[in-house]
């Protein structure tokens, strides 16, 4: 099945800097790739996606970049602020059951911490 | 409109004791997901149910976990004879047709065997 990897774990920047978040996945099949932000005691909120027929999606100070071909994506966030501070998940998802769309596998996870 | 509900909120039972936990999709999502998120930890895929088709159950972690969706709507996921090691937040999401790529998370449930 697919696997994800996400790193950093945790990452800490200063406020107005900015945040990269790498994942790799292992299933050449999974065909679309969402970013989680999930604050303290709430449920993941869907920040960004960006489907496997698209290099690069940008959405104000937030970007995802996807390389098909080595398997990995990122997230980047620009000048960051502090209500940026919350634990970001990617994932990727796998077609099934005959569909173009099925079930996600996460990342593990990265705590950004931003100081003011 | 209404986004994807779950309850309870909170939910502690003994070692043992059966559990059942309810999804309420948003209306007119076709697909459901479950999955569950251990301290600290990610998410976990549980089960995934589309329309009429056969649900996949391939994260389901043992067979003291199951789960259903009637009427093509609201799911009960029922954990059977608890242990400790099922103490987690299980969250529902759920998808449409239209745009079935993006999912959206329910509050979750956070369940505490003791």
């Amino acid at each position: 099945g697919e696997n994800v990897e996400q790193h950093p774990s945790t990452l800490s920047v200063q406020e107005g800097d900015s945040a990269v978040i790498k994942c790799t996945y292992s299933d050449s099949a999974s065909n679309y790739f969402p970013w989680y932000k999930q604050e303290l005691g709430k449920r993941p909120q869907l920040i960004i996606d960006i489907r496997s027929n698209v290099g690069e999606k940008k959405d104000q100070r937030i970007a995802v970049t996807l390389n098909k071909t080595a398997k990995h994506f990122s997230l980047h966030i620009t000048e960051t602020q502090p209500e940026d501070s919350a634990v970001y998940f990617c994932a990727a998802s796998t077609p099934s059951g005959g569909t173009s769309y099925g079930k996600l596998t996460f990342g593990q996870g990265t705590i950004l911490t931003v100081h003011p | 409109g209404a986004g994807v509900s779950q309850s309870p909120s909170n939910k502690v039972t003994e070692k043992g004791k059966d559990v059942e936990l309810r999804c309420d999709p948003i209306s007119g999502h076709t697909a459901l997901y479950w999955y569950r998120q251990s301290l600290g930890q990610g998410l976990e895929f549980l089960i995934y149910f589309q329309g009429n088709s056969a649900p996949d159950k391939s994260g389901l972690p043992s067979d003291r976990f199951s789960a259903e969706r009637t009427g093509g709507s609201v799911s009960t996921l029922t954990i059977q004879r608890t242990q400790q090691e099922d103490s987690a937040v299980y969250l529902c999401a759920s998808s449409t047709r239209q745009s079935t790529y993006e999912q959206y998370f329910g509050p979750g449930t956070r369940l505490t065997v003791t």
